[in-house]
């Protein structure tokens, strides 16, 4: 059974930094493009980061460009979001995802991480 | 690629056929899915390459469309399918764009 478990979030000040994982199970995780998606409270889904299958390809919306990266150990089946320079913007609940062979979709997502930024 | 949807939500009953649209700023050929997200949950995969039916999805959803202009269908509306739902453009890598959402409630 193909799971996507995010872990890490949680309570952050402006400023601060704060890394998600995402552990990934039941596929072969080294042939899959991976995804951040983050949904702030109330809204809609905001596409963040995607990364290549080894890693050697990445990709951040504008919004985090610079603050953010986004990394990948096929070794321990993990994705990982490197968030820096938090802002009250960034607050949302992060999802990972699985991109579909032959961009057929996300076919799967955890259950998402909340990442709250407050003082 | 930004991308839009009609309406932002309606209302419907059990029993409706429902018919959301998904309008690209440019054509993305078929690269075009739909997710459905209950509150508190992830999105759930509908549909891929615009009429690509998700293994056990049921067939009431369908989906339809090329270039920019793209729609899903729910031939008849269940309890369960109040929700709301969202496209997603995959053609040009990345960023792979959402749309704003639909909000299906029950009239």
């Amino acid at each position: 059974e193909v799971q996507l478990v995010e872990s890490g979030g949680g309570l952050v000040q402006p400023g601060g930094s704060l890394r998600l994982s995402c552990a990934a199970s039941g596929f072969t995780f080294s042939s899959y493009a991976m995804h951040w998606v983050r949904q702030a409270p109330g809204k809609g889904l905001e596409y963040v980061s995607a990364i290549s299958s080894n890693g050697g390809s990445t990709y951040y919306a504008n919004s985090v460009k610079g603050r953010f990266t986004i990394s990948r150990d096929n070794s321990k089946n993990t994705l990982y979001l490197q968030m820096g320079s938090l802002r009250a913007e960034d607050m949302a609940v992060y999802y990972c995802a699985r991109e579909g062979i032959g961009s057929s979709g996300f076919d799967y997502w955890g259950q998402g991480t909340l990442v709250t930024v407050s003082s | 690629i930004q991308l839009t949807q009609s309406p932002s939500s309606l209302s419907a009953s059990v029993g409706d056929r429902v018919t959301i649209t998904c309008r690209a700023s440019q054509g993305i050929s078929s690269y075009l899915a739909w997710y459905q997200q209950k509150p508190g949950k992830a999105p759930k995969l509908l549909i891929y390459a615009a009429s690509t039916l998700q293994s056990g999805v049921p067939s009431r959803f369908s989906g339809s469309g090329s270039g920019t202009d793209f729609t899903l269908t729910i031939s008849s509306l269940q309890p369960e399918d109040f929700a709301t739902y969202y496209c997603q453009q995959l053609n040009s890598y990345p960023p792979f764009t959402f749309g704003p959402g639909t909000k299906v409630d029950i009239k």
